[in-house]
């Protein structure tokens, strides 16, 4: 069964100091992992798609790996703008002959970032 | 525009009340989907259109109906709902709906059924 787990649950930071976020994924072939942010109250917003294991993308103070069987999402010198949820997914192909897209999220990590 | 624009933000409703939510795109996407998402728990897909056609129920009660008019609009007929179907409904569009397709996501329906 495809699957998602994140850690931590809930991450508190100084600003500045900066940490990494672990997503752990078991999928019938991976087509795609992807990040994203979620603010209180609003819909998930894109961050990356990572799709084979050695794959890096950054953007601003953010930055995202992955492995076989694991993704991270480093923080560096966060503010306490980052301050939201983290969610990580993995992409499963579900129908009839495989045909549609499907994301499968983790549970997130609650990042609150203080002054 | 990259935008997927939901209505309304927030509903209350009684369980005998009829509401529907609404949402739309104007990025040519051809793939739109449904799910619902419970206070901090992450997003359950529900239905996906693709090209208009109804091409995934993930098992939803009939108490939810999904419509999609056209390729830029999706709604979700409710009636009858229970309490616990009290979440934040969140659309979603992408290009296709084949895999490798990253999903765009409205900022929601905050439902409250009493």
């Amino acid at each position: 069964e495809d699957q998602v787990t994140q850690s931590p649950e809930a991450l508190r930071l100084q600003e500045g100091e900066s940490s990494s976020l672990n997503c752990s994924y078991t999928v019938s072939g991976l087509r795609g992992l992807f990040w994203y942010r979620q603010d209180p109250g609003k819909g998930p917003e894109f961050l990356f798609t990572l799709y084979s294991a050695g794959e890096e993308k950054e953007k601003e103070r953010l930055k995202a790996t992955l492995t076989k069987k694991e993704s991270f999402l480093h923080i560096t010198a966060p503010k306490p703008e980052d301050s939201a949820t983290y969610l990580c997914a993995v992409q499963a192909v579900v129908g009839i002959s495989g045909g549609y897209n499907k994301l499968i999220f983790g549970a997130g990590t609650r990042l609150a970032v203080h002054p | 525009d990259t935008e997927v624009t939901q209505t309304p933000k927030h509903l209350v409703m009684g369980m005998t009340n009829k509401k529907s939510l609404k949402c739309e795109q104007h990025m040519g996407h051809r793939a739109m989907y449904w799910y619902k998402q419970k206070a901090k728990k992450p997003p359950e897909l529900m239905f996906v259109y693709s090209y208009e056609k109804l091409s995934i129920n993930e098992s939803v009660p009939s108490r939810f109906s999904p419509e999609c008019p056209n390729s830029s609009l999706l709604n979700l007929h409710l009636h009858a709902l229970q309490p616990e179907d009290s979440a934040l409904y969140l659309c979603a569009s992408s290009q296709g709906s084949r895999a490798n397709e990253k999903l765009f996501f409205g900022s929601g329906t905050q439902l409250s059924v009493l």
